[in-house]
């Protein structure tokens, strides 16, 4: 099945400065990527998503990268801001006929410094 | 707010029982999905349901299943309880699935099982 890693695992930031986020996954199959951003004691909330026939997509201060040959897709956080800090977790949907199961990496928990 | 409810927030019950957690989709969506989110295993997905039928099933315990009924809402039954069963469950939903195309997820605010 699907394998997701998710690095680094903690990531620690100032106030304005980037942060940057990357996962690989196994399924060449794989054609969605979220991202997800969790808040303590919340559900997590998606906060920017690319598919396969696209190499990179942005919104506002948060873009997203991916290299399907080398099987890696990246979240870049510019100008990051304190209320950035949360957990953030990657994942990649199954290829075949189990396309709508998402596999997640691990999380990085992001903490954003003033 | 996602527009995903979940109830309840909190559970706490003892080994060896049983329970039931329930999800209300978004408005519209007809795909429903379980997801466990425990400390060691991270979030995994347990089991999607569309329009009634099960889609698709994950690393799902033979000691849990869930339904969704025809209002679309769904239940996610977890029995014979453990402690390792301690953890968050989220129920996310998707609009009608394009074959082949896996649909942005809108994830519910989780309840929270105790297992004592």
């Amino acid at each position: 099945g699907e394998n997701v890693e998710q690095h680094p695992s903690t990531l620690s930031v100032q106030e304005g400065d980037s942060a940057v986020i990357k996962c690989t996954y196994s399924d060449s199959a794989s054609n969605y990527f979220p991202w997800y951003k969790q808040e303590l004691g919340k559900g997590p909330q998606l906060i920017i998503d690319i598919r396969s026939n696209v190499g990179e997509k942005k919104d506002q201060r948060i873009a997203v990268t991916l290299n399907k040959t080398a099987k890696h897709f990246s979240l870049h956080i510019t100008e990051t801001q304190p209320e950035d800090s949360a957990v953030y977790f990657c994942a990649a949907d199954a290829g075949g006929t189990s396309y709508g199961k998402l596999t997640f990496g691990q999380g990085t928990i992001l903490t954003v410094h003033p | 707010d996602s527009g995903v409810t979940q109830t309840p927030k909190h559970l706490i019950t003892a080994t060896g029982q049983r329970v039931t957690l329930r999800c209300s989709p978004r408005s519209g969506d007809l795909s429903v999905y379980w997801y466990q989110q425990s400390l060691d295993q991270g979030l995994q997905f347990l089991i999607q349901y569309y329009n009634g039928e099960e889609r698709a099933k994950g690393n799902i315990l033979e000691r849990f299943s869930a339904q969704q009924f025809p209002d679309l809402h769904s239940e996610l039954n977890l029995s014979s309880l453990e402690l390792g069963d301690s953890a968050l469950y989220f129920c996310a939903s998707s609009a009608t699935p394009r074959t082949g195309i896996t649909d942005t997820q809108y994830f519910g605010p989780g309840t929270r099982l105790t297992v004592l």
